[in-house]
């Protein structure tokens, strides 16, 4: 079966450190990419996506995200952190083959003021 | 602005007594999705329509039913609920043209069963 696996599940930082999510899947084929935020109480927001073209994609809030496909990954970035990118963090993705978003169980980050 | 809507926003229900949640799209999207999320998980996909083509995850209880009766609605229908069923209800849309099959969220629906 098909898989998403994020890395770390809990993440706690000070505000203005770096931050990479890990995000990797299993699918071989062509896939679309997604990382969605989830502040608390809020619903799902999208905060950056990757269909084609630059691997390299600019979101939302200063979040950028990689796919590197030989790695099967699409890590996201954030240089400098704030209180109020506390949240949780799912990566997805959509296989060429089907509609279903595969995601992964979620990083929730907590940036310490 | 093109959007989903669902409501109620949040839906408190008895043990046992039916429940609808209902979804709405301006988006003309073909696919409609219901998820249920319960705290600090991923979303869990419940079953989508393609236009009105009916599709059930295998792992979905039969205690969920939805129903499409056009493109713009979808209703999500809990014939009797359980402690269980307690999480949030989400609403998504996508268009199944290329592989920019990006998934529209709407706010979801927070279920409260006493």
């Amino acid at each position: 079966a098909q898989s998403v696996s994020q890395h770390n599940h809990h993440v706690i930082l000070s505000e203005a450190a770096s931050l990479e999510l890990g995000c990797n899947y299993s699918y071989g084929g062509t896939v679309n990419l997604f990382w969605y935020v989830q502040y608390p109480g809020q619903h799902l927001q999208l905060l950056l996506k990757y269909f084609s073209g630059d691997p390299l994609v600019k979101g939302i809030k200063g979040f950028e995200a990689e796919f590197i496909k030989s790695k099967f990954s699409f890590n996201l970035r954030k240089p400098s952190v704030q209180w109020s990118d506390t949240a949780e963090y799912f990566c997805a993705v959509i296989q060429d083959s089907n509609y279903q978003l595969i995601w992964g169980a979620g990083t929730k980050l907590i940036i310490k003021p | 602005d093109a959007m989903v809507i669902q409501n109620p926003r949040y839906q408190v229900t008895q043990f046992g007594k039916p429940v609808t949640l209902s979804c709405s799209q301006t988006l003309n999207h073909n696919v409609m999705y219901w998820y249920q999320q319960k705290s600090s998980q991923a979303p869990k996909l419940l079953f989508h329509y393609y236009d009105k083509d009916f599709n059930n995850e295998a792992d979905t209880p039969d205690n969920f039913q939805s129903r499409r009766p056009n493109t713009s609605f979808c209703f999500l229908d809990i014939r009797s609920p359980g402690l269980g069923d307690a999480a949030m209800y989400l609403c998504a849309t996508s268009t199944p043209l290329g592989l920019a099959r990006e998934q529209f969220f709407g706010p979801g629906t927070r279920l409260t069963v006493l």
